[in-house]
């Protein structure tokens, strides 16, 4: 059984540039939540996707987007690189409710020049 | 808004040490709590969930405890290993938050032979 997956596992952009981040649930998982973690912190949300509607956003600027396809795996997109924006993007996913463990995929450590 | 603090932000220890790391929240309206591990440069792997309802969870060498009224958990780690060295990480969730977690900024644990 494949666990959470995400590509590319690294990535280097410069600043005002766009990236898009993929991920593809754990089976049987239809919510997936995307997190960025900058050095040396914990990781900070994002938004979340269930039945490929954004359900919730934390405070992130409209610069990052998202998209869930019907299979479930999901897009983050990053518009106008900023250089504050080099981090590791972890994607999770679970059930659906809010008592479900998240499982965490290995990320994306994005660097912007 | 949820805050969640983690003491210490780092700790060294022999092997064979048993250990304690403390989580607090702001809020106590939580649905569960979780601790994690991540190893440098890496995803989560997720140790233990305690649903709000719960006092402990216990896997192997770990064990943690949650006081919702107070709100605190503690990451009871027995006879460490120089394996065990790694960022430990706390998250909550809760509120209408569907799953979505709030994290502490980790304490890195190293455990010297």
């Amino acid at each position: 059984d494949a666990g959470v997956t995400q590509s590319p596992t690294h990535l280097i952009k410069t600043r005002g540039q766009q990236v898009t981040l993929r991920c593809s649930p754990k089976s049987g998982h239809d919510t997936v939540s995307w997190y960025q973690q900058a050095l040396g912190q914990g990781p900070q949300f994002i938004f979340q996707y269930y039945e490929e509607e954004e359900r919730q956003r934390g405070n992130f600027p409209d610069r990052f987007s998202g998209h869930q396809f019907p299979n479930y795996s999901s897009e983050l997109n990053v518009n106008a690189l900023l250089l504050g924006d080099s981090a590791l993007y972890l994607c999770a996913s679970s059930s659906g409710t809010a008592y479900e463990k998240l499982f965490f995929g290995s990320g994306t450590q994005l660097s912007v020049l | 808004k949820q805050e969640v603090t983690q003491i210490p932000a780092a700790l060294s220890v022999p092997e064979g040490e048993n250990l304690v790391l403390n989580c607090s929240f702001t809020d106590s309206a939580i649905y569960n709590l979780q601790w994690f591990r991540q190893d440098p440069g890496k995803g989560l792997t997720s140790l233990l969930l305690i649903q709000s309802s719960q006092r402990e969870q216990t896997s192997g060498r770990l064990n943690a405890s949650l006081d919702k009224s107070s709100g605190r958990s503690t990451l009871y780690i027995a006879a460490s290993q120089p394996g065990d060295s790694a960022t430990y990480l706390c998250a909550v969730s809760g509120g209408t938050s569907y799953g979505k977690l709030t994290f502490g900024q980790g304490t890195i644990l190293t455990v010297h032979p």
